[in-house]
């Protein structure tokens, strides 16, 4: 149950698009297409963008996209604006009904 | 609308027990399987434990395995995490998380801080 490899941060401004990776094994994130997307503010529960892989919740903005190669995803956010600054988190099924998450991606908008 | 409302949070010594609560509301809360998922202050998010919507299968994370005890009461649309033998990295807060097949973590509740500290 090792920790999914996320960037611990990236960086964008408003209009422009950021990827945020997602690295784990062929026993998380390549063995299954059951990969999340969370954002976080500060003091604030996870918010579900990314269901997996590549859907999107209803009432999630179409700027939010996801995509999966191999051992890796990803997590697009394109027309970056002041709100999407946040911390994100993706989390892949490993199994026998267990899940892990990444270290977290800070996302600042500048 | 779906909330899921956490409760029985606290301060509590190393070795000690605490049960927290998470009240269901908005939906067929039978219907659903849940998850536990804390999160240690300033750091990020770990699973912890998962319940079917029957209880019929129940897996904890291994850093709670033996010591958590998930629980569910589907007539009081309630969700329960048993905690013991607590240690001071048990500190965090804790999330009740409404589990969309195995493809995400659909809702979540508030969180309740537990803190492990003599």
């Amino acid at each position: 149950q090792s920790a999914l490899t996320q960037p611990r941060s990236v960086s964008g401004s408003p209009g422009q698009s950021v990827t945020i990776s997602c690295t784990g094994t062929s026993s998380d994130v390549g063995g299954y297409n059951y990969v999340s997307w969370y954002q976080q503010h500060p003091g604030k529960a996870p918010k579900l963008v990314i269901y997996e892989v590549t859907k999107r919740p209803s009432g999630v903005p179409d700027r939010f996209s996801g995509s999966k190669s191999g051992n890796t995803a990803s997590l697009t956010i394109s027309g970056l604006q002041a709100e999407d600054e946040a911390d994100y988190y993706c989390c892949s099924y490993a199994g026998s009904y267990t899940w892990v998450f990444g270290g977290g991606t800070k996302l600042t908008v500048l | 609308e779906v909330q899921l409302v956490e409760s029985g949070g606290g301060l509590v010594q190393p070795g000690g027990s605490l049960r927290l609560s998470c009240a269901a509301s908005g939906f067929t809360f039978s219907s659903y399987s849940m998850n536990w998922v804390r999160q240690a202050p300033g750091k990020g998010l770990e699973w912890v434990s998962f319940i079917s919507s029957t209880s019929s299968t129940i897996y904890y994370a291994d850093s709670v395995k033996g010591r958590f005890t998930i629980s569910r009461d589907n007539a009081k649309n309630s969700l329960y995490l048993q905690m013991s033998s607590l240690r001071d990295e048990d500190t965090a807060v804790y999330y009740c998380a409404r589990v969309l097949n195995r493809g995400g973590l659909d809702y979540w509740g508030q969180g309740a801080l537990v803190t492990v500290s003599s």
